[in-house]
């Protein structure tokens, strides 16, 4: 149990255009849902966390009104990169939450590149 | 502040043994996490500790003193596909959780 998927898996965009990445826990009520950011041999960088039908919490840093994070369900939450530009360009993964100490269940994450 | 040190890289031989330490500084403990990150790849879940001690899993083991904050995960027989990046994490008294930069395991035969 405790799948997380992940859609689309690659995207390749030009600058200016928005990309809008789902995350959905398949087989499990998430409690809490997390968007990471990971750049080339760098570790994981937490965006924002989100609980569904609040609104998400962003880490400092992180543009609120560009990185869009809708948390519609238990099951489901979306980012969407707006205006995506190359520096955009990295490995995104979410994450679900399980439980009271929020065990992590991880999507296999999307490369996004922006040319 | 909230920290979390590992090593950044180590070097095995096959069929060996590796420990991979992590020791945290954190506002509050609700448990240690440890998850494995091949390369381009998210990461994958390993251990859970909150009370201290070992946790056997396979050729995986977990250990945790929260006195001293400190964990390792200890690999045995090492195998060449166990090359991977290895990801402490800890949940805070907030239950957010703090990741480690990660220690990136090399492999040799």
């Amino acid at each position: 149990g405790a799948v997380v998927s992940q859609h689309p898996s690659r995207v390749i965009c030009k600058s200016g255009t928005s990309v809008k990445i789902e995350c959905r826990s398949l087989d499990f009520q998430a409690t809490t849902m997390f968007w990471y950011r990971q750049f080339p041999k760098q570790s994981l960088m937490l965006m924002a966390t989100s609980n569904e039908g609040s609104k998400a919490t962003y880490e400092q840093g992180v543009e609120k009104d560009k990185f869009l994070i809708n948390h519609a369900s238990l099951t489901l939450s979306t980012l969407t990169v707006t205006s995506a530009h190359p520096e955009d360009s990295s490995f995104y993964i979410c994450s679900a939450g399980r439980g009271q100490v929020n065990e992590q269940f991880f999507g296999p994450g999307t490369r996004l590149t922006v040319l | 502040g909230q920290n979390i040190d590992q090593p950044t890289e180590m070097t095995a031989t096959e069929g060996a043994i590796v420990q991979i330490n992590c020791t945290y500084q954190t506002s509050g403990f609700n448990g240690l996490f440890w998850y494995q990150q091949h390369a381009g790849e998210a990461p994958t879940f390993l251990s859970y500790n909150v009370l201290d001690g070992l946790e056997e899993k396979g050729r995986f083991s977990s250990f945790l003193s929260r006195s001293k904050g400190y964990s390792y995960l200890l690999l045995k027989e090492l195998q060449m596909k166990d090359s991977a990046s290895y990801l402490c994490a800890v949940t805070d008294s907030n239950y957010q959780l703090i990741w480690g930069a990660g220690t990136k395991l090399i492999i040799k035969p």
